[in-house]
């Protein structure tokens, strides 16, 4: 199956701070990827689209200046949580795919971003 | 708005037994379905896939698709306590849109 890797893994920082996360499509280009968050014991939520090349589609309520994303290759997508706060402290997932065949998404591990 | 409905649970079953996952959605134009299991503080990972009508079976697992009824259901054979996990129901329409369920936690008791 399709791997899509995530780093880091576990980040802890300060607030205030800018944290960025990569999630790369290891064997696939990846034409299409998506960020979730997912809060202890609640569904994944569904962030944004982004596209390569193009400017990512948000979804309704979330703020695109703090969340800034960019998928400037067809294996390389990165989020940017900008002045991050302890709100944002969260489980964050990018998944890749969604275009090719009948669109299966496949999921990174993760990233669990701690904001003191 | 397009809906995926899961039941919640848990859904507790005994180490052995069969375990039923069910999912209904909303809208017709519904094109791929998804099933993704996750376990407790890790991502996603993909299970099954239905594309058709009727049963794809994949080892113990076995995902059914009824398109004029908007179901999908997951069957798990012989369940094993390491099959205990939130299960996703996903379905993906035009556009690369997908929308996921809420998932239902499923218990696999020894």
């Amino acid at each position: 199956g399709a791997v899509v890797s995530q780093h880091p893994s576990w980040v802890i920082c300060k607030s205030g701070t800018s944290v960025k996360i990569e999630c790369r499509s290891l064997d696939f280009q990846a034409t299409t990827m998506f960020w979730y968050r997912q809060f202890p014991k609640q569904s994944l939520m569904l962030m944004a689209t982004s596209n390569e090349g193009s400017k990512a589609t948000y979804e309704q309520g979330v703020e695109k200046d703090k969340f800034l994303i960019n998928h400037a290759s067809l294996t390389l997508s990165t989020l940017t949580v900008t002045s991050a706060h302890p709100e944002d402290s969260s489980f964050y997932i990018c998944s890749a795919g969604g275009t090719s065949g009948f669109g299966t998404q496949y999921f990174g591990p993760g990233t669990r971003l701690l904001v003191l | 708005q397009k809906e995926v409905e899961q039941n919640s649970g848990p859904l507790s079953v005994p180490e052995g037994a069969i375990a039923s996952l069910n999912c209904t959605y909303s809208d017709r134009g519904s094109q791929s379905f998804f099933w993704y299991r996750q376990y407790s503080g890790k991502s996603p990972e993909l299970i099954m896939s239905i594309y058709s009508n009727g049963d794809k079976e994949d080892g113990r697992f076995t995902a059914q698709l009824n398109k004029a009824s908007q179901y999908v259901s997951l069957l798990i054979r012989d369940s094993q306590p390491s099959d205990s996990a939130t299960y996703l129901c996903a379905v993906k329409y035009n556009f690369n849109k997908f929308y996921f369920g809420s998932g239902t936690k499923l218990n696999v008791k020894p």
